[in-house]
């Protein structure tokens, strides 16, 4: 059976620290692995992987994925209240659905 | 705005009766999905359209449930003789290639 793992679930930090949220996934035909934030509302994109190795950077946003080792981890640097949010990690199968985990909810404290 | 939309973006109805929600996809995005996610959870596959075809269905999709896409644009979920589980935020989401594009949300209650 598909399955996507994040850790930690929940995690509350102080304005300006790093974050490291990790997703480990077993999926058969695997396609790529996406990112998305989730506030009040529908989830948000914000990165696709599909190579190992190659670091994708959006502001202080980077995520990294390990096709080896079956997981990815998305770094947020210098914390603001605005990151405060669920981050959900989905894989997208062959068949193009995406099994989606539980999600990190992170809390920015000022 | 030319995101996704959905309507209505809150439901409640009572246990027995039937209820449909649309979902409106980004207008060049042959691929709509729908999802349910429940409190705590990350969002569940229901079903997946490309164009105007049902190319999936989940096995959380029971009979009650039916979803169509006509003429391969907006889509409709519809759920016959609603039980309490049916309660749930109900997730549209359109690509065309890769990234999928979540709409607001439909969140029933189920009472």
């Amino acid at each position: 059976e598909d399955k996507v793992v994040q850790s930690p679930l929940s995690l509350v930090v102080h304005e300006g620290d790093t974050v490291t949220l990790n997703c480990s996934y077993e999926v058969t035909n695997f396609r790529s692995l996406l990112w998305y934030k989730q506030e009040k509302k529908a989830p948000t994109f914000l990165f696709m992987l599909t190579s190992s190795g190659i670091e994708k950077k959006s502001g202080r946003l980077s995520s990294i994925l390990d096709k080896k080792e079956l997981f990815s981890i998305l770094n947020i640097t210098a914390t603001q209240t605005g990151d405060s949010a669920i981050y959900l990690c989905a894989v997208e199968r062959g068949s193009e659905k995406l099994v989606f985990g539980k999600g990190t909810k992170l809390t920015v404290n000022p | 705005d030319t995101g996704v939309s959905q309507d209505p973006r809150h439901k409640i109805t009572k246990r027995g009766q039937n209820v449909t929600f649309r979902c409106d996809p980004i207008s060049e995005h042959n691929r709509l999905y729908w999802y349910r996610q429940t409190l705590g959870q990350g969002p569940e596959f229901l079903t997946y359209f490309q164009n105007e075809a049902q190319l999936e269905k989940s096995r959380l999709l029971s009979d009650r449930f039916s979803a169509e896409r006509p003429k391969g644009s907006f889509s409709t979920l519809e759920i016959q003789r609603t039980e309490q589980g049916d309660s749930a935020m109900y997730l549209c989401a359109s690509s065309r290639t890769g990234e999928q594009y979540f709409g607001p949300g439909t969140r029933l209650t189920v009472t």
